[in-house]
C-alpha cells in the first residue's frame, strides 16, 4: 500500500519559472491538503481539498493554485517562482471517518528557488 | 479560529531519563488534539490523538499525552526516551466541525543523547 506518494523529491528552480508538485494517493481519502514547513513556523496550510472539484485556500495560498479533478490525484502548481516560496512541501490525505481521523503525509517535496 | 503553541523550539535529554514535550491551544470551539512526529527526511507520522472520553491517551513507541481542557494543554511524555526518539515532534488541533483541517505548532526537537 503506497499511502501517499509526492513527486518529485528535490527541485531547484530559478525565479520566475513554474512547475507542479505532484501528490497521489490510494486510499480513497476525501480531504487532501498542502502545508509548506519552513524552520521554526511548523507547517502551514497552503490549499485544501473536500473531494474532487472542491478546493479552497488555507493559511498562505498567494503565489501557488490547487485542482482537483480525481479522488486519487492534488497537484500544486507554482505559477512564477519566488525564492521565499523555498520550503519543503507536504500533501496529506484523510478520510471524512470521525472516530479514525488522521492525516497521512508524503515524504516532501524540497524546493528551492534561487 | 485555532492556534498551538509548543513552548520548547529544543528539548535536550540523556538516553533512558523521562521527558515532556509541552504543548498549549487556543480555540473557540471543541477541539480534536494530535501529535505527529517527524523523523530526519521523513514525513509526519501520527503519535497519538484525542477524540474524547479518557483525557489520558497512549499511543505509539511508549508515548503519552494528557488533555487538560481548564489549562488547554495537551503535553507529550515518555517515561524513558531512547536515541532512537530523536526527531521533530508537532502538537496539532483541529475544530470538531472542521476536523480534517489542522493547524500546527511550530514543533521541538527532541535531542537523545547517549
Amino acid at each position: 500500500n503506497a499511502g501517499v506518494t509526492q513527486t518529485p523529491k528535490f527541485q531547484v528552480l530559478k525565479t520566475g519559472q513554474s512547475m507542479t508538485l505532484q501528490c497521489a494517493q490510494d486510499m480513497n481519502h476525501e480531504y487532501m491538503s498542502w502545508y509548506r514547513q519552513d524552520p521554526g513556523m511548523g507547517l502551514r496550510l497552503i490549499h485544501y481539498s473536500v473531494g474532487a472539484g472542491i478546493t479552497d485556500q488555507g493559511e498562505v495560498p498567494n503565489g501557488y493554485n490547487v485542482s482537483r479533478s480525481t479522488t486519487e490525484d492534488f497537484p500544486l502548481r507554482l505559477l512564477s517562482a519566488a525564492p521565499s516560496q523555498t520550503s519543503v512541501y507536504f500533501c496529506a490525505s484523510s478520510s471524512f471517518d470521525r472516530a479514525n481521523t488522521e492525516a497521512f503525509f508524503g515524504q516532501g517535496t524540497r524546493l528551492t528557488v534561487v | 479560529a485555532q492556534s498551538v503553541t509548543q513552548l520548547d523550539s529544543q528539548v535536550p535529554v540523556f538516553e533512558e531519563a523521562p521527558v515532556e514535550l509541552r504543548c498549549n491551544y487556543s480555540s473557540s470551539v471543541s477541539v480534536y488534539l494530535f501529535w505527529y512526529v517527524q523523523y530526519p527526511n521523513q514525513g509526519l507520522q501520527l503519535l497519538l490523538k484525542y477524540l474524547s472520553g479518557s483525557t489520558l491517551v497512549k499511543g505509539i513507541n511508549g508515548f503519552e499525552a494528557e488533555f487538560n481542557k481548564s489549562q488547554t494543554s495537551f503535553h507529550l511524555r515518555k517515561p524513558s526516551v531512547h536515541i532512537s526518539d530523536t526527531a521533530e515532534y508537532f502538537c496539532a488541533v483541529s475544530s470538531r466541525y472542521g476536523y480534517n483541517k489542522l493547524i500546527f505548532g511550530a514543533g521541538t526537537r527532541l535531542a537523545v543523547h547517549p
